[in-house]
């Protein structure tokens, strides 16, 4: 079983559509981000989280550390939307803990 | 700021060859990464550096050589392609900080770079 795991795998929505994307995690983080890769590759740090909840713009990222869980949501979804959403974990401060463990992603199709 | 600038885009080598992919990022950043991509396996780290002269083995490191010279550049070497090699490879900066301000540096990618071993 991997260490973070991202569901769907595929999400389809119509342009307007409240969107979210789960992540789940199996070991202890400090800290937990969401990125976007675009369709041309490029990869976008969108968030860090460690606790709570976290808004730009459309965008909004929270975390529930008990539950080991995340959830990216996209409001009013746009076409220009449309990318793979990669969740991605750090276990720890120091060490081989700091290295990033990451999602298979979820890829977003936002249709006009 | 050019921010992670990863060179060539697009590569296509024979097996047995040996290419060196370069990254250069000009942030100051201490810590740089390269991982590789490949379809339904999320990005898994190659090699890593926290500073100029120091480079650690990632998640899997064979058959890719890592050298930090200098704190603007960390390149990756394939001294012996094998297809298995085929991916799209990033790197990645980020400042270090203190312990505590680590995780809360975003992290810097390139913009990849596609690499096919025949």
């Amino acid at each position: 079983k991997n260490e973070v795991e991202q569901s769907p795998q595929n999400l389809t929505a119509q342009e307007g559509e409240f969107i979210t994307i789960n992540c789940s995690y199996s070991v202890g983080i400090s800290a937990l981000h969401w990125l976007q890769q675009h369709p041309g590759g490029g990869i976008v740090s969108l968030f860090m989280l460690s606790s709570g909840k976290k808004k730009h713009g459309r965008l909004i990222a929270t975390i529930n550390i008990q539950e080991k869980h995340s959830s990216l949501h996209i409001t009013a979804s746009h076409p220009r939307d449309s990318a793979v959403y990669i969740c991605a974990v750090r276990r720890g401060l120091s060490g081989s803990a700091r290295q990033l463990t990451f999602g298979s992603g979820t890829q977003l199709t936002v249709l006009p | 700021n050019a921010g992670v600038t990863q060179t060539p885009k697009f590569q296509v080598l024979k097996t047995g060859q040996s290419m060196t992919l370069q990254c250069a990022q000009d942030m100051n950043h201490e810590y740089m990464s390269w991982y590789r991509q490949d379809p339904g396996m999320g990005l898994r780290l190659i090699h890593y550096s926290v500073g100029a002269g120091i480079t650690d083995q990632g998640e899997v490191p064979n058959g890719y050589n890592v050298s930090r010279s200098t704190t603007e550049d960390f390149p990756l070497r394939l001294l012996s392609a094998a297809p298995s090699q085929t991916s799209v490879y990033f790197c990645a900066s980020r400042a270090i900080g203190t312990l505590e301000e680590f995780s809360n540096q975003p992290q810097h990618f390139g913009d990849g770079t596609r690499l096919s071993i025949l």
